[in-house]
């Protein structure tokens, strides 16, 4: 198993601001993925952090939007830049164990921007 | 692109056993996931089948067939606790191994 600490657990926000939010894994996992679920939906795929290297975004998720770190193998962070109302959501890191087939999920992030 | 369909809402009765179906279309299956997810709180995982058949686990049991795109999430005895959403996820080798999650099914369990 893996256990995954996120920080913050929820912030409220100017439009115009940023927030960098922080994903812990307590193992070194290769497969880290960012999420992000609006209320009373399910879960949307924003980007694959990979380590060492550039993310791989979903379609409709921007690097100047949504810039992902992944310094290494049990840690990441999200940042988004620039936010609007719209940004308002659920954000969950998540990491995949390969060999047990197994995904985990942090606490999640719940983002408010005013 | 993935496809991936499951019923909005269900209710059941403690004590009894309810199935969730999930159906998908992808072209690259590489396995099928179910998680529970209390409202408020993250996604946990509850199973994985990636052959054709069932797979157990104490109250819960998931069902795959690939040929006809479809699983199901078997939940028996069921508990007040068990009140969640479900969500079926779909792993798919044509998606850069990554997962594309169905709407989840709500379902609550009543006295």
């Amino acid at each position: 198993s893996a256990v995954i600490s996120q920080k913050p657990s929820r912030d409220i926000c100017q439009r115009g601001t940023s927030l960098t939010i922080q994903c812990q894994v307590d193992s070194q996992v290769t497969m880290m993925f960012w999420y992000r679920q609006q209320p009373g939906q399910s879960l949307t795929l924003i980007a694959t952090a990979n380590q060492g290297s550039e993310a791989t975004y979903e379609s409709g998720f921007v690097i100047d939007k949504f810039p992902i770190s992944r310094p290494n193998l049990t840690f990441s962070t999200l940042t988004v830049s620039n936010m609007s109302p719209e940004d308002s959501s659920i954000y969950l890191c998540s990491v995949y164990l390969s060999r047990a087939h197994e995904q985990y999920f942090g606490p999640g992030t719940r983002l408010t921007v005013t | 692109g993935q496809n991936i369909d499951q019923p909005t809402e269900m209710t059941a009765t403690e004590g009894a056993i309810v199935q969730i179906n999930c159906t998908y279309q992808t072209s690259g299956f590489n396995g099928l996931f179910w998680y529970q997810q209390h409202a408020g709180e993250a996604p946990t995982f509850l199973s994985y089948n990636v052959l054709d058949g069932l797979e157990e686990k104490g109250r819960f049991s998931s069902f795959l067939s690939r040929s006809k795109g479809y699983s199901y999430l078997l939940l028996k005895e069921l508990q007040m606790k068990d009140s969640a959403s479900y969500l079926c996820a779909v792993r798919d080798r044509n998606y850069g191994q990554n997962f594309v999650f169905g709407p989840g099914t709500r379902l609550s369990v009543l006295p």
